[in-house]
């Protein structure tokens, strides 16, 4: 069975300082991945996925991701954290054969310090 | 459109009491999903359904039952209430075709079992 891992239950980084949010998959056949976004009292809402094709994924508010198969990673990153970023951030995986639901990690929640 | 939408907000159960969360979409979307969120435990999955007639069990299925009788509506229903189900419950959905189509979650269901 699909398993992520989101190393860092919680990461606190400094305003216009690099996100780095890592997400490990475990996997031989490359999954599907996707990471969501969660802010306080809200649900979900999907910040990038990546699918086929290029390996950096670009996605809303400046976040991006890149898949590394040989590390079997798919890290969140963003250039210059901004107060409004401070949320929980989950990477979840679905296997491209069959219509299985998705499988999330833990979660990690990004402080950003003014 | 709507989305996903989910009621109630919020409730608080006795123990050994019922109830029905609430969900519908007004996507068209096949597949429906129930999951549980606990703190630091990322978000677990409950039940889910891949059309109308049918569901299938989760992860975490125990005290939980579901029905879909109709596309846009998947109710969860709580029988006999225990404090182990205090947790906040998501309901999303996506389409069926597609393995890389996200899935599209709503506002969430605060329930506390004292």
């Amino acid at each position: 069975a699909q398993s992520v891992t989101q190393l860092g239950s919680h990461v606190s980084v400094s305003e216009g300082a690099l996100v780095l949010l890592r997400c490990n998959y475990s996997s031989s056949v490359p999954p599907y991945l996707f990471w969501y976004v969660q802010y306080p009292n809200q649900g979900l809402q999907l910040l990038l996925k990546y699918t086929t094709g290029a390996t950096l994924v670009k996605g809303i508010n400046g976040f991006e991701a890149e898949f590394k198969k040989s590390e079997t990673s798919f890290h969140l990153t963003k250039p210059s954290a901004h107060m409004s970023d401070a949320a929980e951030y989950f990477c979840a995986v679905r296997d491209v054969s069959g219509n299985t639901p998705l499988v999330f990690g833990k979660g990690t929640r990004l402080s950003v310090i003014a | 459109n709507a989305g996903v939408t989910q009621t109630p907000k919020f409730r608080i159960l006795k123990i050994g009491q019922s109830m029905t969360l609430q969900c519908t979409q007004d996507m068209n979307h096949n597949y429906m999903y129930w999951y549980r969120q606990d703190p630091g435990m990322g978000l677990k999955l409950i039940y889910y359904s891949v059309g109308a007639g049918i569901t299938d069990k989760g992860e975490v299925p125990n005290g939980y039952n579901v029905s879909r009788s109709t596309t846009e509506d998947f109710p969860l229903r709580l029988e006999l209430a225990a404090p182990s189900q205090t947790s906040v419950y998501f309901c999303a959905s996506r389409h069926r075709q597609g393995q890389s189509y996200e899935q599209y979650f709503g506002p969430g269901t605060r329930l506390t079992v004292t």
